[in-house]
């Protein structure tokens, strides 16, 4: 079955940066995009970018793209999502998420456990 | 960007009810390019409905999506005690991605 699981929680200072990773199981890791989504205490989910893990090619939001960094290891079945010069906003849970269909325009099909990242000084 | 409005903010309703939740956007969602999620406190979300009316995997019959252009409807017919949760509607027919407000449906 098809499974992501991802690294654990994280306290961070403002300024810092944060790396998560989210391995997975389960498929062909290289059929898939992997996506990260965020959800701050009150927000919506937010949706950060995504990586296609057969060539490593990536798509951000606007909102991140001077921040964020997603890459990943084939070898490995992992993505990462880096976030630079953090701040108390970005006080989150973190996703990654599976697209369901190998296409690019697809829902998001399965989801990590989602990783807690705190800032704070 | 394409913003996802949801309608109500909460419901509540009684097991057995049907739920009829909203979700508005403020353009076209091309080639039905619409999903749901439920998400429970302290869980992921969890991918009901793509495509506009597609069930995913697992997903029992009681839920249904519907809708067209910018007008989409989740309805949950029969509701059980473990469908009191949060809904969620999200395009990917643009980028960035984007998600609604979310629906809180609560026992009553």
């Amino acid at each position: 079955q098809v499974q992501l699981v991802q690294s654990g929680a994280e306290v961070k200072k403002p300024g810092a940066s944060v790396k998560i990773s989210c391995k997975a199981s389960g498929y062909t890791f290289n059929n898939f995009a992997i996506h990260w989504v965020r959800q701050a205490p009150g927000h919506r989910l937010e949706w950060m970018g995504w990586i296609n893990a057969a060539n490593g090619k990536t798509k951000y939001s606007q909102k991140f793209e001077a921040r964020v960094t997603i890459t990943r290891d084939t070898s490995a079945s992992t993505a990462y999502m880096e976030l630079s010069s953090l701040r108390s906003e970005d006080t989150a849970v973190y996703y990654c998420a599976r697209s369901l269909q190998i296409t690019t325009a697809t829902s998001m099909g399965y989801w990590g456990q989602g990783t807690l990242v705190t800032v704070s000084s | 960007e394409t913003v996802l409005t949801q309608s109500p903010g909460s419901l509540s309703l009684s097991p057995g009810e049907r739920a009829t939740l909203s979700c508005r956007a403020n353009q076209t969602i091309s080639y039905s390019f619409l999903a749901w999620y439920q998400q429970k406190p302290g869980q992921a979300p969890r991918l009901l409905i793509y495509g506009v009316s597609s069930r995913a995997t697992g997903i029992p019959d009681r839920f249904s999506g519907s809708g067209s252009g910018t007008d989409f409807t989740l309805t949950i017919t029969g509701l059980e005690p473990e469908d009191f949760a949060v809904y969620y509607c999200q395009q990917y027919g643009y980028l960035p991605r984007t998600f609604g407000q979310g629906t809180t449906v609560e026992i009553k």
